[in-house]
């Protein structure tokens, strides 16, 4: 079974320059979520999406940060314009109800630098 | 909202040494808890999870048991290996039913180093 998929792996750019991150779940499971893990930080949700819907985006910076599943496969995170504080590891994840809990699956992340 | 405490880090052992990294958490109603690990230059893994009070869970040599008196998730090993240096994130999830869909808020990590 393939794992998340997440590209790119590495960023790089300056601020106040935008930035987008993509993420394909594993095939069948319906809930994806978005993470920002900060260095020497655990990860912080910053958005989940069952189906094509929104779950719950209450700690995404919305003025600055975008995310879609418009078909409710893949998805797409985006920073506009970015800041030197998002520079961090974002986290694609995809879940299935198993045995009374979700168990999440993560991809290998994005890591991005802001300079 | 819940929150999810660890015990600072980092931890370093020697091989066969006995580990115990803390984890308690504050939240409402009837949460899940999870460890997940990190080792170096991947990425986050599932390690084991309970699902009700007194449950407990297994992988690898490691186990933790769900001690809702205490609100604890302890991880411990008995002989730890240089095999299980990585980061070691302990997690909470809101119950299963109603509109949570399992998101998982995370501890901040303790960083474990085992020498030969």
């Amino acid at each position: 079974e393939a794992g998340v998929a997440q590209s790119p792996r590495y960023k790089i750019i300056e601020k106040r320059q935008s930035v987008a991150f993509w993420c394909n779940p594993i095939s069948g499971h319906a809930t994806l979520y978005w993470y920002q893990q900060i260095l020497g930080q655990g990860p912080k949700l910053l958005i989940q999406f069952q189906n094509n819907g929104v779950v719950d985006d209450s700690q995404l910076p919305k003025d600055r940060f975008s995310a879609e599943r418009l078909k409710g496969v893949d998805s797409t995170l985006k920073i506009q314009p970015a800041k030197l504080e998002d520079s961090a590891v974002y986290l694609c994840a995809s879940s299935i109800l198993t045995s009374g809990s979700y168990e999440q699956y993560f991809g290998p992340g994005t890591r991005l630098t802001v300079t | 909202g819940n929150s999810v405490t660890q015990m600072e880090g980092p931890v370093t052992l020697s091989e066969e040494a006995f580990l115990t990294i803390n984890c308690t958490y504050t939240a409402t109603g009837y949460p899940s808890p999870f460890w997940y690990v990190q080792y170096p230059g991947e990425g986050l893994q599932l390690l084991l999870k309970a699902t009700k009070a007194d449950d407990k869970g297994s992988n690898k040599g490691f186990e933790a048991t769900y001690r809702k008196e205490t609100t604890s998730f302890h991880l411990e090993k008995g002989s730890v290996q240089v095999s299980d240096s990585a980061v070691y994130f302990c997690a909470l999830s809101p119950n299963a039913g109603g509109t949570s869909y399992g998101k998982l808020t995370f501890g901040q990590g303790t960083i474990l180093t085992v020498h030969p």
